[in-house]
């Protein structure tokens, strides 16, 4: 069965850091590009980032470019998301992603970060 | 990087049609045929309803239909049904390995 499961979440001062994990398991994960996508409370999906198979490429919204920063460990089936500088817009649900939009989309259930004093 | 357009809403009764538009640009919807459509029901992840504009990934029902003209796209849901009720989001391709969401849009049954 297809697994992706986020951990890291929690509450974090405005200016502080966090590393979101996502474990991959079920399929083959270095065959897959990955994504995270974030939702704020009681709004809409937001796209965040995304990595291709080896990591060697990845690609940010405007939003968290140059503060956040994806990669991945193909040997240990995870997928990461360092998050640096966090403001408060950055509280959201943050979902990991399996192929974002295709045939074999996959979704994890998600890690609540909250960015707050 | 700005939102695609969506209703806020929608509504139907059981049994009748409900169709959701969305709109973007040349850059995204317009310029590329990788629309997909989301359904999200309440404290749960998204669940991939259609993609490259009118596929249906394996175990959705055939109700939900998707087409595409110009920078609009618009889902279907023909013959409602209760568990049609949820937020439903589309998102598009937008070039140089980006995507972009709509707002999104509750569907209500009546």
């Amino acid at each position: 069965e297809v697994q992706l499961v986020e951990s890291g979440g929690g509450l974090v001062q405005p200016g502080g850091s966090l590393r979101l994990s996502c474990a991959a398991s079920g399929f083959t994960f270095s065959k897959y590009w990955m994504h995270w996508v974030r939702q704020a409370p009681e709004k809409g999906l937001v796209w965040v980032s995304r990595t291709n198979i080896d990591g060697s490429s990845s690609s940010y919204a405007d939003s968290v470019k140059g503060r956040f920063t994806i990669s991945r460990d193909n040997a240990k089936n995870t997928l990461f998301l360092q998050m640096n500088s966090l403001r408060a817009e950055d509280t959201a649900v943050y979902y990991c992603a399996r192929d974002l939009c295709g045939p074999e989309d996959r979704w994890g259930q998600g890690t609540l970060v909250t960015v707050s004093s | 990087q700005s939102a695609l357009t969506q209703p806020p809403s929608a509504s139907g009764s059981p049994g009748q049609s409900v169709t959701i538009s969305c709109t973007g640009t040349s850059s995204d919807v317009g310029g590329y045929n990788y629309v997909s459509w989301y359904q999200q029901h309440p404290g749960k992840a998204p669940k991939l309803m259609l993609y490259e504009v009118s596929k249906r990934p394996s175990g959705v029902p055939d109700r939900f239909s998707g087409s595409k003209s110009g920078n609009t796209a618009s889902l279907t849901v023909s013959g409602l049904q209760a568990e049609d009720e949820a937020d439903y989001y589309c998102t598009s391709y937008a070039g140089s390995n980006n995507y972009v969401f709509g707002i999104g849009t509750k569907v209500t049954v009546l």
